[in-house]
């Protein structure tokens, strides 16, 4: 059964940092790209940061860019998200989502169920 | 970057009534580039339509997408108890993916 699970979430101050981490199961985790994707609450859903699938290139949102960094241990089936730099407006559920990509069409295709990262003093 | 509108916010429906949701890009987006997702409340989005209208593994074929450069529309042609969620539409171009705001299908 192809999965991903989330972890790492938490309450921080503002200015902390967090990791978040995701561990893929069921399919051949090396052969994918992956983003993550957050949803702040009862809002809509909204990309953070994609890495390819050998971790040779990363794209970044402008609301996150140059305070989070994506990065993958293949050999560990798993995605990470750095954060740093946190915050408020950076309160929402984070999930990672495995990027399909093919002749049909780019999109994401398997999603873990979240991880709550709350930025409050 | 590629903003994607959705319409309406909220679609008030009742079972077996058909629902047409919309989705407007800022510019022309690649049909290849668009899909559709469902949420139901405290789970994780589900893969609905990709390529405008391809439909994910599994998904019934009351769920239909259509639609080419800025104007895409989801179809579900008859509303089902468990079809009653929010959906979103999302674009890729130029190494940036982004969401529509949502539109919520509620229970009339």
């Amino acid at each position: 059964q192809e999965q991903l699970v989330e972890s790492g979430g938490g309450v921080v101050q503002p200015g902390g940092s967090l990791r978040l981490s995701c561990v893929a199961s069921g399919f051949t985790f090396s052969a994918y790209g992956m983003h993550w994707v957050r949803q702040t609450p009862g809002k809509g859903l909204e990309w953070v940061a994609f890495k390819r699938f050998d971790g040779s290139n990363e794209y970044y949102a402008d609301s996150v860019e140059g305070r989070f960094v994506i990065f993958r241990d293949n050999s560990k089936n798993t995605l990470y998200l750095q954060m740093s730099g946190l915050r408020v407006e950076d309160t929402a559920v984070y999930y990672c989502a495995r990027r399909q990509w093919d002749v049909q069409g780019e999109y994401f295709d398997l999603w873990g169920q979240g991880t709550l990262v709350t930025v409050s003093s | 970057e590629v903003v994607l509108t959705q319409s309406p916010g909220t679609l008030s429906l009742s079972p077996g009534e058909r629902a047409t949701l919309s989705c407007r890009a800022s510019q022309g987006v690649a049909s290849t580039y668009l899909a559709w997702y469902q949420q139901k409340p405290g789970q994780a989005p589900r893969l609905l339509i990709y390529g405008a209208s391809s439909r994910a593994t599994g998904i019934p074929d009351r769920f239909s997408g259509s639609g080419s450069g800025t104007d895409f529309t989801l179809t579900i042609s008859r509303l089902e108890p468990e079809d009653f969620a929010v959906y979103y539409c999302q674009q890729y171009g130029r190494s940036v993916w982004t969401f529509g705001q949502g539109t919520k299908v509620e229970i009339k």
